[in-house]
């Protein structure tokens, strides 16, 4: 089956203490990105991926380390979290554009709460 | 890119057809319209997209005007399993470094 695939779905962790949260697609994408969502704010883009070995931010990296060894896989890295990122988070892929009319496909969420 | 402007919250009953209307007053030439659906607990998913005049799919409908500066979406019939946040997405059809969903359209559908 298609799909993004995140872990963990769940985290609950404390100020101060380096985490990473691991996305996976099985679709041979080109493209893998991250947002955070937030009430009230929608849909935010963190750090994308047009390939291996080549990331760039989005709109709101702060805070935020990415990493793109292989092309199916996109942790997203946060080295020293913080309250203000408790956020859900999305990974998504497109096959070969990031544009309107490439699919984003997203990943079921990971639902973060930095205490 | 194009900003977008939608309703916060929009409330139906079963049966009822439901449009949200999305605001997109700077669209460039290039730009497509495309929605997004998500449901409690997932990710978003696709549900149509369009460039200009109507586009009908199994779940949707969206309507776009002559002047594109605001696109209609269209869901007959609505069930409480439509209960979801939608999004409308207005970038270009050729690769960019952004992609800006904005903040959707919460429905909620009443038994």
């Amino acid at each position: 089956e298609a799909q993004v695939t995140q872990n963990p779905r769940y985290l609950i962790t404390v100020t101060g203490k380096k985490l990473t949260v691991t996305c996976s697609q099985n679709m041979n994408h080109e493209y893998m990105s991250w947002y955070r969502q937030d009430p009230g704010l929608g849909l935010r883009q963190i750090y994308y991926s047009m390939n291996v070995e080549v990331t760039d931010k989005g709109d709101v990296p702060e805070g935020y380390k990415v990493s793109r060894k292989e092309k199916r896989n996109f942790p997203l890295i946060l080295e020293s979290p913080s309250p203000n990122q408790t956020s859900l988070y999305f990974c998504a892929s497109s096959s070969e554009t990031q544009s309107s009319t490439d699919t984003q496909y997203f990943g079921p969420g990971t639902r973060l709460t930095v205490l | 890119l194009a900003k977008t402007t939608q309703p916060i919250s929009m409330d139906s009953y079963e049966g009822q057809e439901v449009n949200i209307t999305c605001s997109h007053n700077n669209i460039a030439t290039n730009d497509y319209i495309t929605w997004y659906q998500q449901f409690p607990s997932q990710g978003p998913r696709f549900i149509i997209q369009g460039y200009k005049t109507k586009v009908t799919n199994e779940v949707a409908s969206l309507f776009i005007p002559a002047d594109r500066k605001s696109s209609t979406l269209s869901l007959p019939r609505v069930s409480l399993s439509d209960t979801a946040v939608y999004y409308c997405l207005v970038a270009p059809s050729y690769n960019t470094d952004k992609l800006i969903f904005g903040t959707g359209t919460r429905l909620q559908v009443f038994p």
